[in-house]
């Protein structure tokens, strides 16, 4: 089936520093979703992105679509403890369905 | 208003057993998602029920079934059960529909808190 690829796989930051993690799709992917899933809890969506070059901000959350719709980005500036968390993506292709298919995940630990 | 609740919390089973898991959807929602995520990965697409039938199906085998019922809760039901099939089962729910079916739009999924399965 297909796969996105998600890196890093683990990122140890202090706080204040950034963040950033990726997701990269050979082909074009028709969307993508940002979840964050805090240790021992479920994930929970952050933010949908739909159009080629997209960029939507939460906070100290930027999220970004490739042009190509091959790729998305994360970045969180002026890390907080209250980032720590596995960052999935998830996308869906067009010729896939409509099938949500998740990237493995990013670690992100924060220290104080 | 509730969000999305699934029951048991934890569940023990053995090889070969069968298990059936229940989740019910936020209020308001029609769609419900079934992923398993494995210790340190990412929520595995399982299967999508929408208006009492599976709409979607994940890699899995048909050892996986499900359910939905008029009132939009779901069970997930496997048997003969695998150890490799331990893991926390994520139901989620979303509005369905239509709009669902378009490629370039997917609605906001709401996962419930999980059940945590172990096979031994």
């Amino acid at each position: 089936g297909q796969q996105v690829m998600q890196i890093p796989q683990y990122q140890h930051v202090q706080e204040g520093e950034d963040f950033t993690t990726y997701c990269n799709s050979s082909t074009t992917l028709s969307n993508i979703q940002w979840y964050k899933q805090r240790p021992g809890g479920h994930p929970v969506f952050l933010i949908q992105l739909v159009k080629s070059g997209e960029v939507k901000k939460q906070k100290r959350l930027t999220f970004q679509f490739g042009e190509a719709k091959k790729n998305s980005s994360l970045h969180i500036t002026a890390t907080q403890t209250t980032d720590v968390g596995t960052y999935f993506c998830a996308v869906t292709w067009r010729e896939y369905g409509n099938k949500l298919v998740f990237g493995a995940g990013t670690i992100l630990r924060v220290k104080s | 208003d509730a969000g999305v609740t699934q029951s048991p919390t934890h569940l023990i089973k053995t090889r070969g057993q069968q298990v059936t898991l229940r989740c019910s959807p936020k209020s308001g929602h029609d769609t419900v998602s079934w992923y398993q995520q494995a210790l340190g990965q990412g929520p595995q697409f399982i299967f999508q029920y929408y208006e009492e039938e599976e709409r979607q199906r994940g890699n899995f085998p048909d050892r996986f079934s499900g359910h939905q019922f008029p009132n939009y809760s779901s069970e997930l039901n496997v048997n003969a059960l695998l150890l490799g099939d331990s893991a926390l089962y994520l139901c989620a729910s979303s509005l369905g529909g239509a709009a669902t079916t378009a490629v370039s739009s997917y609605n906001e999924q709401f996962f419930g808190p999980g059940t945590r399965l172990t096979v031994l």
